[in-house]
């Protein structure tokens, strides 16, 4: 039972380079996250998606693009990376508005 | 604006005895839910307790209980019978209430670092 995945776990990258996070979830939910959690806070939502093929911004959605062409999957994309967005990345999926959110490990990117 | 708080960085707290994290909210929205989650060293989010804003009696969870004082707007967290491996960092979070147009985002606090001494 996978529950919420994440690829990659870890990622260095250099400012301007582009990279794809992928988020994967075999529990059939309609609703997904993407949150950013930086050192001493708590977790922001960048964006979400209520179901396959819809999309909508969160709290800090600048510098980010997302898709979600399958129900089971969603993607994170950083077109230009910056250091402003080295950061560990967490996307969580729920069965229904208001039930738990079930997170992924995580995603620890540095933008050099 | 939905508000989250959590005032204390860090805490201790001896092994077998309670504690209490403390979280207040802020909303406008009759209809919420509160939710503790843990975060362990390793980085994992780990769900804990929810508590839903019309129900009568606060929410428990083994060791874990929250204390759900409405006109306070605070939902607390406390740990019973503290072991070492309750040392992690807690959050406090809320999501918007449920109907149309609700995203069931959730809203977090900083956090609060609890280390538990033998």
């Amino acid at each position: 039972n996978a529950g919420v995945t994440q690829t990659p776990k870890f990622r260095v990258l250099k400012t301007g380079q582009s990279m794809t996070l992928l988020c994967a979830q075999d529990m059939n939910h309609e609703y997904m996250y993407w949150y950013r959690q930086d050192p001493g806070m708590g977790l922001r939502l960048i964006h979400y998606s209520v179901g396959e093929g819809t999309t909508a911004k969160g709290e800090v959605p600048d510098g980010y693009n997302v898709s979600r062409l399958k129900k089971q999957n969603f993607l994170l994309g950083l077109e230009s990376a910056a250091p402003s967005q080295t950061s560990v990345y967490f996307c969580a999926s729920t069965n229904l508005i208001g039930d738990t959110q079930y997170f992924g490990p995580g995603t620890r990117l540095t933008v050099l | 604006a939905q508000k989250i708080t959590q005032t204390q960085p860090g805490m201790f707290v001896q092994e077998k005895e309670a504690v209490t994290l403390d979280c207040t909210y802020d909303t406008s929205d009759p209809s919420y839910g509160l939710f503790w989650y843990k975060q362990p060293s390793s980085g994992e989010m780990i769900f804990l307790i929810y508590q839903g804003s019309y129900d009568q009696q606060n929410a428990t969870e083994g060791r874990y209980s929250l204390n759900f004082q409405k006109a306070r707007k605070s939902a607390n967290l406390v740990i019973s019978a503290s072991q070492l491996g309750d040392s992690a960092m807690y959050f406090c979070a809320m999501r918007e209430g449920r109907g149309s147009g609700n995203t069931g985002k959730l809203i977090f606090g900083q956090g609060t670092t609890l280390q538990v001494k033998p």
